[in-house]
């Protein structure tokens, strides 16, 4: 067990609808992290966040959204769900010396 | 820009037999390498880490990797297989605190 956890595991949605993922960190970690994982683009960064603001920004598209709330859980926001938004969904984050632990992930098809 | 390159999709190797997983990496600087295991339906699970010091790094589950600075090389190890390590197993690199994974290696442990 990393420490961080991410709810829901499984999320079975319609395209064009918007759904919301959420993870917390380990405890008295600041940083998140959001990954996809897909059999064709395979483990991409999306986005980061520390402590509450956004630190950098990796393949996300534009109908993806994140945020970090003041108690250090983040939710990432997936709007317009197209087929090719299905995926796993991991976040993380960041232990002391620069290593990340990951969240059992969210599994998201889109049907 | 960083990255890491596995040149293998698949190791097949015999239980209790010596294991190797290749990776490769291109950085700027000094490097800081990782590994990670994802089992079935699980998240990453972090193994070991470079970040300086003793090219052998040692890590869980009797995993270790050697830094090879002059072939730019942290090959994953393990001295004796065991069929519960077969997994996908990926290598990364740190660009500005976010990880960059390579395409994963499946590792095969035969009885």
């Amino acid at each position: 067990d990393s420490g961080v956890t991410q709810t829901p595991k499984h999320l079975i949605t319609a395209t064009g609808q918007r759904v919301t993922l959420r993870c917390s960190p380990r405890s008295g970690d600041l940083s998140v992290y959001w990954y996809q994982q897909s059999l064709d683009q395979g483990l991409q960064f999306l986005i980061q966040y520390y402590n509450g603001e956004e630190r950098a920004k990796g393949n996300i598209l534009e109908r993806f959204s994140a945020q970090q709330f003041p108690d250090l859980h983040s939710e990432l926001n997936l709007s317009s769900l197209e087929l090719g938004d299905s995926a796993l969904y991991f976040c993380a984050s960041r232990g002391p010396y620069n290593e990340q632990f990951f969240g059992p992930g969210t599994r998201l098809t889109v049907l | 820009a960083q990255s890491v390159a596995q040149p293998e999709d698949q190791v097949n190797v015999a239980e209790g037999n010596p294991l190797t997983v290749k990776c490769t990496y291109s950085v700027s600087g000094n490097p800081y390498l990782f590994w990670y295991v994802q089992y079935p339906n699980r998240g990453l699970q972090f193994l070991l880490k470079y970040i300086t010091g003793d090219n052998l790094v040692k890590g869980s589950y009797g995993f270790e990797a050697e830094f090879n600075k002059s072939q730019t090389s942290f090959h994953l190890k393990k001295p004796s297989a065991l069929v519960s390590d077969s997994a996908l197993y990926f290598c990364a690199v740190i660009n500005t605190d976010k990880l960059i994974f390579g395409t994963g290696t499946r590792l095969q442990v035969f009885p």
